[in-house]
């Protein structure tokens, strides 16, 4: 069974501070994806990356940034946190073969004061 | 890029009764479509999916159909269950680097007993 790990389930930030959220995956898929998950707005994506060190924007890159310096550990940088990036994020991986599902973590839920 | 919109945003059926999610998306080259089942505080998990070159897959209660043509897919569940009560995701992706996932809005499903 694919294991998707998010490092936490609940955090509470300040505006202004730097934001790490780790994922790690133990089934050596290939690719990785951060979601955000907001009511009314379904899952939009930020960031995905295919391979290690490479990494794409999704539909909602602004004020976020990832690390994939190893193949089963991606990370979400929130460089300096606003108010308005408090939400789920969920992590997910896919294998290389397009018709594959998504596997999701638990997902973290980040607030923003 | 791929744009998905789902429709009903919310859904609240007798338990017995059938429910009906319709997706629209907007990518022709789109070819692989999966639905993902939401319930409070868990991870999204994939309850089934659908290639291009099938018109129509079920299992069990639930079944996808697909219209290639008018770019539109469908979610039935028939006979629900108040355990159908869930947010229901489809989503749209296509054969490409990342191959990343673009979601719907999302269906909050509502089975009164």
């Amino acid at each position: 069974d694919v294991k998707v790990t998010q490092s936490s389930r609940y955090l509470v930030k300040r505006t202004g501070e730097k934001v790490f959220l780790e994922c790690v995956q133990d089934m050596d898929h290939e690719n990785m994806f951060w979601y955000r998950q907001d009511p009314g707005l379904g899952l939009r994506l930020i960031y995905f990356s295919y391979d290690v060190k490479m990494k794409e924007k999704g539909d909602i890159p602004e004020g976020y940034s990832v690390s994939r310096e190893k193949k089963e550990r991606f990370s979400l940088i929130l460089e300096s946190a606003s108010t308005n990036q408090t939400s789920m994020y969920l992590c997910a991986t896919r294998p290389s073969s397009y018709n594959s599902p998504l596997h999701f973590g638990n997902g973290t839920r980040l607030t923003v004061t | 890029g791929e744009n998905v919109e789902q429709h009903p945003s919310t859904l609240s059926v007798q338990e017995g009764d059938s429910a009906v999610i319709k997706c629209t998306y907007s990518d022709s080259a789109s070819n692989y479509f999966p639905w993902y089942k939401q319930e409070l505080g868990k991870r999204p998990q994939l309850i089934i999916d659908i290639r291009s070159n099938v018109g129509e897959k079920k299992d069990q209660r639930i079944a996808v159909t697909l219209n290639k043509t008018a770019k539109h897919f469908s979610l039935h569940i028939t006979e629900t269950q108040p355990e159908d009560s869930a947010v229901y995701f489809c989503a749209a992706s296509r054969k490409a680097a990342g191959n990343k996932l673009t979601f719907g809005g999302g269906t909050r499903v509502l089975v009164k007993p």
